[in-house]
């Protein structure tokens, strides 16, 4: 059974960068799929960040693109998220999950998902 | 950018059917996951590929979609699937949801 565990600090002061890895257990990552971010701040939807593959590929949010920085470590089997110049509207549950790789982009969804990992911006 | 709408709360008595919808431009053309979150809990896929289920999900749970709208439709609900629910779709390159609707099973 695929697990994803997100770990980072539960806080984190404006401005800075807020760094989150998510460990995966029961896949190997350099087996294929994609590994993707998720945030949802408390009480509301959820909001994609972005997206790498095994080659390290990514694609993000347009609406964050500039602030995220996401990266893989195969060797450690983990994926790593950095988004940077945080404020309050960041604070959220982010969530790490894994999802298909189908050529066709459209026919893609998130099948595992980690139990996501509240990160609060605050002085 | 793209955009799904879905309405904010659903109620359904236990045993009837409830239905969900999903709304976006031509979103018929793409193709519509679905997502139960329950209180405390990650998001679980229940509904992708429009109509497809993943192994585990009761076959009380079905998907559709057609023209502007996609439509998760629950038969005979019962108590436990009092939840949020999300749908999801791809706009290009980007991965899209829709902002949840919170059934009730009253």
């Amino acid at each position: 059974q695929v697990q994803l565990q997100e770990s980072g600090p539960g806080l984190v002061k404006p401005s800075e960068t807020l760094s989150l890895t998510c460990a995966v257990s029961g896949y190997s990552i350099s087996s294929g799929y994609y590994w993707g971010w998720i945030r949802q701040p408390p009480g509301k939807g959820l909001e994609w960040i972005g997206s790498i593959f095994q080659s390290g590929s990514t694609y993000d949010n347009p609406s964050l693109k500039s602030r995220v920085t996401i990266s893989v470590d195969t060797s450690k089997n983990q994926f790593s998220l950095k988004l940077s110049s945080v404020t309050a509207i960041d604070t959220a549950v982010y969530y790490c999950a894994r999802h298909t790789a189908h050529t066709t982009v459209a026919t893609r969804y998130f099948d595992f998902w980690g139990r996501g990992t509240l990160v609060t911006v605050s002085s | 950018s793209y955009e799904l709408t879905q309405p904010p709360s659903v109620s359904v008595s236990p045993g009837q059917t409830a239905s969900i919808t999903c709304s976006g431009d031509k979103l018929g053309d793409k193709y519509a996951s679905w997502y139960q979150q329950k209180p405390g809990q990650s998001p679980m896929l229940v509904i992708y590929q429009d109509t497809k289920r993943p192994s585990g999900i009761p076959e009380r749970f079905s998907g559709s979609n057609s023209g502007n709208t996609a439509t998760l439709t629950i038969g005979g609900t019962q108590a436990m699937d009092e939840a949020d629910y999300y749908c999801q779709a791809w706009d290009s390159s980007t991965v899209v949801f829709g902002g949840g609707t919170k059934l009730t099973v009253l």
